[in-house]
């Protein structure tokens, strides 16, 4: 079966640091790239950025430029996403995904992580 | 960046009933469209890819259509389980931009 299974959810205070993963399965996961997806409590979706994990080519929304780091550990198979310095405007629940096909990043997403939610509060 | 603009951001329906929502890009996309389907407190669920491509195991009474800045998602018998929120995503280029949603509900 083919998935994606993302690290547990995380309380953190203002200033610190986080990374979150999603590790997929069941498919070669060299060879397709994986994207970030946002949504804060009661709003929409938001595309963060993609990373191919064969390489560790990476590509960020504008809005998330700079404020996140997406990488990628391809001998066990995992992506992550981190913050250097949290804010209370980070908390949200945070999906990873995979497109549908692995010949670049121009596809939907068919496979999504049960995501990780992140919680920042003082 | 390409915005994505839905309407209508909700809307309330009948069992039985067709549904359609609109999903305009701020500029060409061809094809490059997708629809998902995110019921309350779940993940996201891909409906339609390429604007009119019915995901696997998607239910028949969902379609989409349209090319280039417009695109439509049509339910054609509103079901008590079709209860969600949909968005579109332009896929053409980064950022792949989401419409902000439009939520059904049962009426």
């Amino acid at each position: 079966e083919v998935q994606l299974v993302q690290s547990g959810a995380e309380v953190k205070k203002p200033g610190e640091s986080l990374k979150i993963s999603c590790e997929g399965s069941g498919y070669s996961f060299i060879s397709y790239w994986v994207g970030w997806v946002r949504q804060m409590p009661g709003k929409g979706l938001e595309w963060m950025g993609i990373i191919y994990p064969g390489d560790s080519d990476a590509t960020y929304s504008p809005s998330f430029q700079g404020r996140v780091t997406i990488s990628a550990d391809k001998s066990i198979s995992t992506a992550y996403l981190q913050w250097n310095s949290l804010k209370a405007s980070d908390s949200a629940m945070y999906y990873c995904a995979r497109p549908r096909r692995g010949d670049g990043y121009t596809w939907a997403f068919d496979i999504w992580g049960q995501g990780t939610m992140v919680t920042v509060s003082s | 960046d390409i915005q994505m603009t839905q309407s209508p951001s909700s809307l309330s329906a009948s069992v039985g009933d067709r549904v359609t929502i609109s999903c305009r890009a701020s500029q060409g996309v061809s094809t490059f469209l997708a629809w998902y389907q995110q019921k309350p407190g779940k993940v996201p669920s891909l409906l339609i890819y390429a604007a009119s491509i019915l995901q696997s195991g998607v239910p028949a009474r969902f379609s989409g259509s349209g090319s280039g800045t417009d695109f439509t998602l049509i339910i054609s018998s509103l079901q008590p389980e079709d209860v969600a929120t949909y968005y579109c995503q332009e896929y053409n280029s980064a950022p792949q931009t989401f419409g902000q949603g439009t939520r059904v509900e049962i009426k």
